[in-house]
């Protein structure tokens, strides 16, 4: 299932709203996930099965969707949210991964 | 906590043989998580490679199959990847992970190691 993130850079100030978008090419059904990764670093869990936040993220993200459309917002960006963002499924083999989007400071 | 390190070559030759080894501290590979590795060619998104269960089975990913291999050594805690006939395509990445939901092969994944840059070049 090719997974499909929009836009593939969204430039944001602190404070602002982000809105990113994951599309799958046929339904997952909710079996989708979220990771955050910032340079360097291997990416981080952030929402599992659509809309549940993971161990210690904070309640600035949050995801929704179902079926094919899904979107993770984070309310008002932080200064250590600005890295990139990758969806990724769990609904057939092979799981894979979205292209990535990368929210950069305006 | 839980903490999964990779290690291995960091560089590898055009039509050899790839070895990573993950070891695995405060999580025994035998207790009721899936394993796994996936890659991350550089300024490149991610790609799911293997997936297994100690003393259970190894899902892989098609685009790969022929080519992965998974082994295990509980006595020391870790698991490893080999890719065979490498080439520049190869060149990434390589992370070792846990699976986040329990008893479920095909799953997310919540603890990673720091990863292990591999470059295919003669």
């Amino acid at each position: 299932i090719v997974l499909t993130q929009s836009p593939a850079t969204l430039s944001l100030s602190p404070g602002e709203r982000a809105t990113l978008s994951c599309r799958a090419g046929q339904s997952v059904g909710t079996h989708l996930a979220w990771y955050q990764q910032k340079p360097g670093q291997a990416p981080r869990l952030l929402i599992y099965d659509v809309s549940n936040r993971a161990t210690g993220v904070p309640a600035r993200f949050s995801g929704s969707g179902s079926g094919t459309d899904f979107t993770l917002t984070i309310s008002s960006l932080e200064p250590e949210d600005f890295a990139v963002y990758f969806c990724q499924h769990r609904s057939i083999w092979p799981p894979t991964f979205g292209g990535g989007t990368k929210v950069e400071i305006k | 906590q839980v903490q999964l390190q990779e290690s291995g070559p960091g560089l590898v030759k055009p039509w050899e043989t790839l070895s990573l080894t993950c070891a695995v501290s405060e999580s025994s590979i035998s207790g009721g998580y899936f394993w796994g590795w996936i890659r991350q060619p550089p300024g490149k998104g991610l790609e799911w490679i293997a997936t297994f269960y100690y003393g259970g089975s190894t899902y892989s990913n098609p685009s790969l199959h022929s080519r992965v291999a998974i082994s295990v050594d509980a006595s020391k805690n870790q698991f490893s990847l080999t890719l065979a006939s490498v080439t520049a395509s190869d060149t990434a990445v390589y992370y070792c992970a846990r699976t986040f939901i329990t008893m479920s092969a095909l799953n997310y994944f919540d603890i990673w190691g720091p990863g292990s840059l591999v470059t295919v070049s003669s």
